[in-house]
C-alpha cells in the first residue's frame, strides 16, 4: 500500500499566487492533519480533520484553508501565498484522533514562496 | 504557554548508548510520543508513553515521569543508521500534538 502520498514534491511559487497541496491516504484513517516544519522549530499544526466532513484549526491556520470531502483526501490551499509560508509541509493521518493513535506522515512538500 | 524542550544536537559513538531528554509544560497531558526523522524524510513513529515508567522496544526504550514533566529516549548499540533527528511530542488536553524542535543525533564511527 502507498500509505500517504503528497503532491507536488516541491514547488516554487510567486507571492500572491494561489496554491493547493494535495494529500491522499489509502489506510481508511479517520483523522488527517497538516503540519509545517521550519528550521529550529517543532512541527506546527495548521489544520486537522477528525473525520470526513469536519475540519478544525490548529496552531497556525491563518492564510490556509482545508476541506475534507471524503475519507481519503485532505487538500491544503494557500489562497494568496506570502514568503513566510516558505516551509516543508507534511500531511499525516491516524486511525482515530486522540490518545495513543500514532500519526503516519506523507513524504512532504517543500514550498518556496518568492 | 506550551513548551517542549530537548537538546538541539548530540553526538555519540557507534556501538554506544545515548539518552535524549525531553521536558514539557503543556495544557493537559494525554501521552507522549517519540518520532525519528532522517534528513529530508518524513517523521516515523518510535514509541508512545502514557503511564509512568519504561517502555522497551528492541534497541530503543522510552521513559516517562508525568510528575516531573520529563521523558527520555534511550538508544542502545548505536548504529550509523541511527543518525537522525528525534522528535518529542505531547498530546495536550485538546488531543493535539505539541512538538519539540527535535534533537539531531550524530553517530561517529
Amino acid at each position: 500500500t502507498a500509505g500517504i502520498t503528497q503532491a507536488p514534491t516541491s514547488q516554487i511559487l510567486a507571492a500572491g499566487r494561489r496554491m493547493t497541496l494535495r494529500c491522499t491516504q489509502d489506510m481508511r484513517h479517520n483523522a488527517m492533519y497538516w503540519y509545517r516544519q521550519d528550521l529550529g522549530l517543532g512541527l506546527r499544526l495548521i489544520h486537522y480533520s477528525n473525520t470526513a466532513g469536519t475540519t478544525g484549526k490548529g496552531e497556525v491556520p491563518d492564510g490556509y484553508s482545508v476541506s475534507r470531502a471524503n475519507t481519503d483526501d485532505f487538500p491544503l490551499t494557500l489562497a494568496s501565498a506570502v514568503p513566510s509560508q516558505t516551509s516543508v509541509y507534511f500531511c499525516a493521518s491516524s486511525d482515530l484522533a486522540g490518545e495513543g493513535n500514532e500519526q503516519f506522515f506523507g513524504p512532504g512538500t517543500r514550498l518556496t514562496v518568492l | 504557554g506550551q513548551n517542549i524542550d530537548q537538546p538541539t544536537e548530540m553526538t555519540a559513538t557507534e556501538g554506544a548508548i545515548v539518552q535524549i531528554n525531553c521536558t514539557y509544560q503543556t495544557s493537559g497531558f494525554n501521552g507522549l510520543f517519540w518520532y525519528q526523522q532522517h534528513a529530508g524524510e518524513a517523521p516515523t513513529f518510535l514509541s508512545y508513553n502514557v503511564l509512568d515508567g519504561l517502555e522497551e522496544k528492541g534497541r530503543f526504550s522510552s521513559f516517562l515521569s508525568r510528575s516531573k514533566g520529563y521523558s527520555y529516549l534511550l538508544l542502545k548499540e548505536l548504529q550509523m543508521k541511527d543518525s537522525a533527528s528525534y522528535l518529542c511530542a505531547v498530546l495536550d488536553s485538546n488531543y493535539q500534538l505539541i512538538w519539540g524542535a527535535g534533537t539531531k543525533l550524530i553517530i561517529k564511527p
